[in-house]
């Protein structure tokens, strides 16, 4: 079974600053893929990034980057100059080889200063 | 393109009342989950369908629980009875099969509250 740790309940960060968002996880499979989601105060659940375990170079889109170090099994989210909207709750997410089942970790709550 | 789309968006109802939670996937998607989100739990995946048929349900936390999928466009969640500790946030989400990222797609969500 795979397993997702975030271990930053909430986080602050000082807008147009970077922020690093911890995630690590714990599975047997060869191929997985991990996920980064955004669930702002309203609640809809928000696709981020994408990183496949194959894949070499790190997953970019716009100012989320994810950092993936395959052999310490994590998969830190960056997001660049930040800004108020970004305040947020982030979810780590991971599926196993058969793409089907997603495993969430227990989120980040991200709050951006103006 | 239309999202998953999930109803009602609120629900409040009685303890030992039965509630019904419908979903619609996105045309084309051959999986569909049920998560359910609270403060203490965060998200937890009740079931799962791989092409209309049931493929995981140990996340379901009791027989009060069923899920449904009657054909790839509609699916169910009932709580019969229903209890205070049953109030939570219930996502449906869908997502192509082996698609490019593997991607879930959300609806926005049933928030119930069971008094």
């Amino acid at each position: 079974a795979q397993k997702i740790t975030q271990t930053q309940p909430g986080m602050f960060v000082q807008e147009k600053e970077a922020v690093t968002l911890d995630c690590t996880y714990d599975t047997s499979d060869q191929s997985y893929g991990l996920f980064w989601y955004k669930q702002p105060s309203s609640g809809e659940m928000i696709f981020l990034i994408y990183q496949g375990s194959y894949d070499e170079q790190n997953a970019t889109e716009g100012r989320y980057s994810l950092n993936f170090q395959k052999a310490r099994k994590s998969a830190n989210l960056v997001i660049s100059a930040s800004q108020l909207g970004d305040s947020a709750m982030y979810f780590c997410a991971m599926t196993g080889y058969n793409f089907n089942k997603f495993y969430f970790g227990s989120g980040t709550k991200l709050n951006v200063k103006p | 393109d239309a999202g998953v789309i999930q109803s009602p968006r609120h629900e409040v109802t009685e303890m030992g009342q039965e509630v019904t939670l419908r979903c619609k996937p996105i045309s084309g998607h051959n999986s569909l989950f049920w998560y359910r989100q609270t403060m203490m739990r965060g998200l937890e995946l009740l079931i799962y369908f791989n092409n209309n048929v049931p493929i995981d349900d140990s996340g379901m936390p009791e027989d009060r629980f069923s899920a449904k999928m009657p054909n790839a466009s509609f699916s169910t969640l009932k709580i019969q009875p229903s209890e205070p500790r049953d109030s939570a946030v219930y996502f449906c989400a869908s997502s192509p099969d082996r698609g490019r990222t593997g991607e879930l797609f959300f609806g926005e969500g049933s928030r119930l509250t069971v008094l």
